[in-house]
């Protein structure tokens, strides 16, 4: 069965960074594009990036833009977001996502927590 | 950029009763609306796609409705389980990827 499993949150402190992974299986993963959607407390869901079934692209959210970098390892399955100069708001559960006709999302990960805090 | 509101913010109804979620967009998104239930403690689900198609697995009670600017998601009869958060989301342009404010159903 498909499954998306988030790692590498945890607790920085403000400007330092952070690199996350999602390790897939169940799934032909150089066909799917791949998605980070992050979802602060008490807040909505926030779409933050997504590479291309074959890396070739990338696109960002305004909100994360020059700070974050989205990656993909076809050898082991496992699509990173690197994060820099991480700021308090970026505090959020980080959501690792498949997906579906470019832009919808039909498999998500359990999330990581990812706390930006002195 | 897109917005998308959601109605009511929330909603407590009883079991079997009929719910019904709305997500307005500030401009035409054709039928390219999603909705996700996300339960707490929980990764979202994705529940319908193209304003109107059910994913995989889902019970026929969901269903979607709409396009261009409003869009209606109807759970049929409430079942105890459907207590959850409900986002639309819209894919006709993009980046970024938006999703709405959510509409948080209750079963009393």
């Amino acid at each position: 069965q498909v499954q998306l499993v988030e790692s590498g949150g945890g607790v920085v402190q403000p400007g330092r960074s952070l690199r996350l992974s999602c390790a897939t299986s169940g799934f032909t993963f150089s066909a799917y594009s791949l998605h980070w959607v992050r979802q602060a407390p008490g807040r909505r869901l926030e779409w933050v990036a997504v590479i291309s079934h074959d890396g070739s692209k990338t696109h960002y959210a305004d909100s994360v833009k020059g700070r974050v970098s989205i990656s993909r390892d076809s050898s082991r399955n496992t699509v990173y977001l690197q994060m820099n100069s991480l700021t308090a708001e970026d505090t959020a559960v980080y959501y690792c996502a498949r997906d579906r006709y470019w832009g919808f999302h039909d498999y998500w990960g359990q999330g990581t927590q990812v706390t930006v805090s002195s | 950029e897109i917005v998308l509101t959601q109605s009511p913010a929330t909603l407590s109804l009883s079991p079997g009763e009929r719910a019904t979620l709305s997500c307005r967009a500030s401009q035409s998104v054709g039928s390219f609306l999603a909705w996700y239930q996300e339960k707490a403690g929980q990764a979202p689900r994705l529940l319908i796609y193209d304003a109107s198609n059910r994913a995989t697995g889902i019970p026929a009670r969901f269903s979607g409705s709409g396009s261009g600017t409003d869009f209606t998601l109807t759970i049929s009869s409430l079942e105890p389980e459907d207590s959850a958060v409900y986002y639309c989301q819209q894919r006709r342009s993009w980046p970024p990827l938006i999703f709405g404010g959510g509409t948080k159903v209750e079963i009393k």
